[in-house]
């Protein structure tokens, strides 16, 4: 079954590093999203991509937080000069196309914490 | 933006009962899901529901569009069915609009 993955599944590091997590899609969806998630809440939307555009940003997506999908792929998200707020579960997700028709499956996420 | 309520937040069953879960949203939208999001932190796809009603064993939902809510029926429940419950709506972009969830914690 070659459903959404995410590497590495924990990351832990110390305020001030940067952190690269890779979200690996189902092959054949164009739509990529990375979603973020904190304790006692639900995920709420950072980012998307279709193919290699991004075409929508959360103000959640501060200037420390960047996305890429180069080759409308798989995609990194990097956070620069981490902050103990990053500490959370990052998720993505893919889709083929959007709107109706179109549900979105997660991966098992990437659980960052920060020291 | 597009507001999703979960009702309730907590919920606590012994096993065999069953059990409603509700989401109210505030806008028309393109798109609406159930999750199940086991204590591994796994988000697992249950229904794509925009309208209309489907069953998948114990589980079933109906989303009525034109009032805005849809409802997650769990029957017979069994402990393996704990964790957090999500709707989750698109309404235009594609991006989804969570709830907080509801807990549900089903008891030997």
């Amino acid at each position: 079954d070659t459903g959404v993955s995410q590497n590495p599944r924990h990351k832990i590091t110390k305020r001030g590093q940067n952190v690269t997590f890779r979200c690996d899609p189902i092959s054949e969806h164009n739509r990529l999203y990375w979603y973020r998630q904190t304790l006692g809440q639900g995920p709420e939307f950072l980012t998307y991509f279709q193919n290699e555009a991004q075409l929508e940003k959360s103000r959640l997506l501060s200037d420390r937080f960047s996305a890429e999908r180069p080759k409308g792929s798989f995609s990194t998200l990097e956070i620069q000069r981490t902050e103990q707020g990053d500490s959370a579960m990052y998720l993505c997700a893919s889709s083929q196309g959007h709107g109706v028709g179109q549900p979105q499956h997660f991966g098992d996420g990437t659980r960052l914490s920060i020291l | 933006g597009i507001q999703v309520e979960q009702s309730p937040p907590d919920l606590i069953l012994q096993e065999g009962a069953n059990s409603t879960l509700r989401c109210n949203f505030s806008d028309s939208v393109n798109n609406l899901q159930w999750f199940h999001q086991n204590p591994w932190g796994q988000l697992i796809n249950l229904f794509y529901i925009p309208s209309g009603t489907k069953q998948n064993g114990r589980l079933s939902a109906t989303t009525v569009a034109t009032e805005r809510y849809s409802l997650l029926y769990i029957s017979s429940s069994q402990t393996t069915d704990s964790g957090v419950y999500f709707c989750a709506v698109e309404k235009t972009g594609g991006k989804l609009i969570f709830g907080q969830g509801t807990e549900l914690s089903v008891k030997p």
